[in-house]
């Protein structure tokens, strides 16, 4: 059973390119939540959703960064306009169902860099 | 004031010690404690988590919560280099009833085991 996929898992864009992290969910996993990780930092709640639904986006910048979760393949992080500030590691967890404590897995990540 | 507290480090130990790794927090609403572990390049994993307050133990873990100091801390014995990783606390917070998923987290300790 493979684990939670992200790719890619480095990603180098120039100021003002889009950046697009997928994030494939463990199988049978129907909730998939995004966290940022800063340099010094610890990881910072984004986004979660849910198949077609975001259901909590409170950790979202309110501009350039965008998240969905189609019927149909992965979930996709989209940050327009890159700035070196969106240098980060990028990390997607996913769980079944109506999360109970414990059951969410963490994919590796993808390192953004903004050059 | 940041909800969760952690002290960075690096926390640097020989082979064989006791290591204790600490957060604190500030939101009473917390309920259930976790610490996860994270290598380099990796994405974190679960170690374990405890509900309110107590002790529990998993191997060489253990892990204590404080809820009217609202501190909580991680103790591993017999500390092996393949524990070299940094540690993050978390919390889950269960939102409307939504999801335990939405996670806060600790900065993290750099932790190095040294034979």
């Amino acid at each position: 059973n493979a684990g939670v996929m992200q790719n890619p898992r480095h990603l180098v864009r120039r100021r003002g390119q889009e950046a697009r992290l997928r994030c494939s969910p463990m199988k049978g996993h129907s909730h998939v939540y995004w966290y940022r990780q800063l340099p010094e930092e610890g990881l910072k709640f984004m986004v979660y959703l849910q198949k077609e639904n975001i259901i909590d986006e409170s950790g979202m910048p309110k501009e350039r960064f965008s998240a969905e979760f189609p019927k149909e393949g992965p979930s996709i992080l989209r940050i327009q306009q890159v700035v070196r500030g969106d240098s980060a590691a990028y990390f997607c967890a996913s769980s079944p169902g109506l999360a109970a404590v414990g059951t969410q897995y963490f994919g590796p990540g993808t390192r953004l860099l903004v050059l | 004031q940041k909800e969760v507290e952690q002290d960075p480090g690096p926390l640097s130990v020989p082979e064989g010690a006791i290591v204790s790794l600490n957060c604190t927090y500030s939101n009473s609403a917390f309920q259930y404690f976790m610490w996860y572990r994270q290598y380099s390049r990796k994405g974190p994993e679960l170690l374990m988590y405890t509900y309110s307050s107590g002790n529990k133990e998993d191997g060489r873990f253990t892990a204590q919560v404080d809820k009217s100091s609202k501190y909580i801390s991680l103790f591993i014995r017999d500390s092996q280099p393949s524990d070299s990783a940094t540690y993050l606390c978390a919390m889950p917070l269960n939102s409307g009833g939504t999801s335990y998923g939405k996670l806060t987290f600790g900065q993290g300790t750099i932790l190095t085991v040294h034979p």
